[in-house]
């Protein structure tokens, strides 16, 4: 069992690209996430999906798009990458949103 | 503004002392838990802790709860230097999404 993976672990972009995160679980569970975490700071929550087929905007929405491609899979989506987000990019899973969430090893993304 | 916050931000002691972390938060929840961070990576779960319950115990964990006062606190007993880590609560809301919200953390330090 891998839990959740992330990919790549590591990206640098120029301002103005685009790129996509990818994530997928193999535990089956329903609700997926994905967190931003700055230096110093906790994790804070971008994007949730409750169950296959929904996706929802947490608190720090703005310059990201996501997918829930299946109920594997939960991408990350930046259309044009900014300076402010370079960050440390966390996805989880969790069996049906009320219980404990696993966490990939996540996405160090430095844009220049 | 976060749904959680912890204090103090970062803690210091000696291998064998108690560490005892406290996490605020502003909206009913379903449960709060608390997750475990080496070194900025993927985050652990360690004890979830329902909104119905008022104290828990997990090895050498022990967390408490007071939905009255919107507060729980995690106490490390015996500590190790293998413990120094960053403690995050996170808060299940009680809604109808499936958001879980992470706090700042508490940054903990266990001098051998």
């Amino acid at each position: 069992n891998a839990g959740v993976t992330q990919t790549p672990k590591f990206q640098v972009l120029k301002t103005g690209q685009s790129m996509t995160l990818q994530c997928a679980q193999d535990m089956n569970h329903n609700s997926m996430y994905w967190y931003r975490q700055d230096p110093g700071m906790g994790l804070r929550l971008i994007y949730y999906s409750a169950s296959e087929g929904t996706t929802d905007k947490g608190e720090v929405p703005n310059g990201y798009n996501v997918s829930r491609l299946n109920k594997r899979e939960f991408s990350l989506r930046l259309e044009s990458a900014a300076p402010s987000q370079t960050s440390v990019y966390f996805c989880a899973s969790s069996e049906r949103g009320r219980t404990e969430a696993f966490f990939g090893q996540g996405t160090r993304l430095t844009v220049v | 503004s976060q749904q959680g916050e912890e204090d103090p931000q970062a803690l210091s002691i000696q291998e064998g002392e108690n560490a005892t972390m406290n996490c605020s938060y502003k909206t009913s929840i379903n449960n709060l838990q608390w997750y475990r961070q080496n070194s900025g990576r993927g985050l652990v779960h360690l004890i979830l802790i329902r909104s119905n319950e008022r104290e828990k115990h997990s090895g050498r964990l022990r967390v408490t709860l007071d939905t009255s006062k919107k507060s729980s606190s995690l106490l490390i007993t015996a500590s190790r230097a293998a413990d120094t880590a960053s403690y995050f609560c996170a808060t299940d809301l009680m809604d109808s999404s499936y958001k879980l919200i992470f706090g700042s953390g508490t940054r903990l330090l266990v001098r051998p």
